[in-house]
């Protein structure tokens, strides 16, 4: 039982270039989550899914994409890379976003130069 | 739309305690507290469900009053592993968005 894997765990692209960072979850979670971190800030909601097939945005969801194709996966696009994108980004996941406990993975580490 | 938390930092020696605050201008449905160490994914720490809802286990305990939309954590006879960043977090009636809070930076000194 992995729990929430993210991949890469590391990354550094050059402004322009394009990436996607995978989430996998292997607990049947219907709720899954992308949030980045800026050093020393909170955690900011990137776009979120509340099931297979579905994605919504969240607070700051401009320059990323992201798809939920099977119920396991969730990933989060950058189509061109912007200095102001470097961060690490984390992805959860929970039964219940109200309910329920959010599990975290490890995070990405993301640098734009 | 945020909860605000406050304080924004505390530094603390081994044993004192300290109360964090996480004030909402929205109705709050539930709220869960979240701590982080540098360099980490946050961990949970526990949910408050129910307006009024006190809940706690070791030294570390929250209250959530519903109508004044807030939630307090406390620690009593802090550790020093009890540092971190703590954030409070909810999901607002109507939404499934997941917003956390501004955070409160927690320093425990010898």
């Amino acid at each position: 039982n992995a729990g929430v894997t993210q991949t890469p765990k590391f990354r550094v692209l050059k402004t322009g270039q394009s990436m996607t960072l995978l989430c996998a979850q292997d607990m049947n979670h219907e709720y899954m989550y992308w949030y980045r971190q800026d050093p020393g800030m909170g955690l900011r909601l990137i776009h979120y899914s509340v099931g297979e097939g579905t994605t919504a945005k969240g607070e700051v969801p401009d320059g990323y994409n992201v798809s939920r194709l099977k119920k396991q996966n969730f990933l989060l696009g950058l189509e061109s890379a912007a200095p102001s994108q470097t961060s690490v980004y984390f992805c959860a996941s929970t039964w219940d976003a109200k309910t329920y406990e959010q599990y975290f993975g490890p995070g990405t580490r993301l640098t734009v130069t | 739309q945020q909860p605000v938390q406050s304080p924004q930092a505390v530094i603390l020696r081994e044993g004192e305690d300290a109360v964090i605050n996480c004030s909402s201008s929205k109705a709050l449905y539930s709220v869960h507290w979240y701590r982080q160490k540098h360099g980490e994914a946050p961990v949970f720490l526990m949910i408050l469900l129910k307006g009024g809802e006190q809940k706690g286990h070791d030294k570390i305990s929250a209250s959530f009053n519903e109508k004044k939309q807030q939630s307090s954590l406390y620690l009593t006879a802090s550790q020093l592993s009890y540092s971190g960043t703590y954030f409070c977090g909810t999901s607002y009636s109507g939404t499934y968005k997941y917003i956390f809070g501004t955070g409160t930076r927690l320093k425990v000194l010898a």
